[in-house]
Order: structure tokens, then C-alpha cells, then sequence
């Protein structure tokens, strides 16, 4: 059964901390995405890589945020420093570019709580 | 800014009638439409994708799509308290990234 995992699945942390969240994608999957979902904004887009190279992050705030694919069954999104508006859960979608339809499955999530 | 709008509800049906979720969009490019089903607490999991004008029907779904009229309606039959949930609708940029609604909160009544 693939699916796509998420590491932690619950953070809780203070404010000015640095928090690492990691995915593994379906494998065969090229295609990962980031998103944040809050109950005002909905699920926010934050990153979308395609065969590990970033093709859109303008979702993501710059100066605190970052994401990288080291390999193709690893995605990591950092947040430093942590603020508590940047409580939310995060989670990562695969898909396949071969996929005209391109679906993407969604992880368990991370739930941050920033104190 | 494109756009996927829905209403937010509560959409409250008796067990047994026909729900109808419905969702229009500001970009005549988007050529593929995703509904996604979220119980509470957890993630989103596809329900029906659709990218030709017309019905698209999987058990007790059917997915409608009218690109002339922007927007893309999900009827559910014979509905279930399992079917309770916030229903999420997509559609696809030029870029191929999706852009979300706010999603519709159903509530099924026993």
C-alpha cells in the first residue's frame, strides 16, 4: 500500500526555534508539493518540486522558510525562525508528472504548534 | 489572482438524499478539476477528477464540469453519515500546480 509519509506528525515548539519537517514520497513519484492549511487561508502552496528540482516556492516566505529534495525519497521543509503564526498543519502531496491529470496524494500532515 | 470559489456551508442533507457541492473558477485555462474529500483531522484524499465537459460518474459520485460556465459540481446519491466530512475542490493553473477552494463542510443527518 504507497503512501506518502510525514515526519513528526505533531511539533510543538517555541517561538525562534528551528523545526525540520520531512517527507517520503510515493515511490516513482517525481513530483512533491508543500502546503500549509489553516481554517481562514485553506490549503496554501508553499513549494512544488518536479524531479527534485524546485519549479515554484513563491508560496513560501523567504526569509524564514525553506525546502529541498536531497534525494528523490526525501523532501524537507525547515522554518527558522519559528513564529506562531506559522501555527498550522504542513503537508506534503506526491504525484507523477506522467499523470496528465497529475493527482496528488496527500501525507498524514504535520500539526506545528509554535509557542 | 485565479481563483476557486465554493460555499463554505454547513450543506445539511437527510440520510439517503442527494448532496450537490458546488464550485466555480476564474481561470478558462484550467483544464483539470479534482474533488478531494478531508475528514476532521485528517489529510485529503481523492474522490473524483474530471476534464471533459459533461457527467463523470464512480459509484455513488458524479462529477459534472461546464467550462463554458466555469464550474464543476459534485453530486453524492444515497448519502451517508460516513459522507460527512469538508469536501475540497481543484483545479488545475497553467503551471500545473492546483488551486484550492476553502472547501464545503457536508453534514449527513441519520
Amino acid at each position: 500500500d504507497a503512501r506518502v509519509t510525514q515526519t513528526p506528525r505533531h511539533k510543538v515548539t517555541e517561538m525562534g526555534q528551528e523545526v525540520t519537517m520531512r517527507c517520503q514520497p510515493i515511490l516513482g513519484h517525481n513530483t512533491v508539493f508543500w502546503y500549509r492549511q489553516t481554517m481562514m487561508q485553506g490549503l496554501e502552496l508553499l513549494a512544488y518540486f518536479r524531479n527534485r528540482a524546485p519549479l515554484d516556492d513563491s508560496g513560501m516566505p523567504k526569509d524564514r522558510f525553506s525546502a529541498e529534495m536531497p534525494d528523490a525519497t526525501l523532501a524537507t521543509l525547515k522554518i527558522q525562525p519559528s513564529e506562531p503564526r506559522d501555527s498550522a498543519v504542513y503537508f506534503c502531496a506526491s504525484g507523477s508528472s506522467g499523470d496528465y491529470q497529475e493527482t496528488q496524494y496527500f501525507g498524514p500532515g504535520t500539526r506545528l504548534l509554535v509557542l | 489572482q485565479k481563483e476557486v470559489e465554493q460555499n463554505s456551508g454547513p450543506l445539511s442533507v437527510p440520510e439517503g438524499a442527494i448532496a450537490s457541492l458546488n464550485c466555480t473558477y476564474s481561470d478558462r485555462g484550467s483544464q483539470s478539476f479534482f474533488w478531494y474529500r478531508q475528514y476532521s483531522g485528517k489529510s485529503p484524499e481523492l474522490i473524483m477528477s474530471i476534464y471533459s465537459n459533461g457527467d463523470k460518474e464512480d459509484g455513488r459520485f458524479t462529477a459534472q464540469l461546464n467550462k463554458a460556465s466555469q464550474y464543476v459540481s459534485l453530486l453524492i446519491r444515497d448519502s451517508q453519515p460516513s459522507d460527512s466530512a469538508t469536501y475540497l475542490c481543484a483545479g488545475t493553473a497553467n503551471n500545473r500546480k492546483l488551486i484550492w477552494g476553502l472547501g464545503t463542510s457536508l453534514a449527513v443527518n441519520p
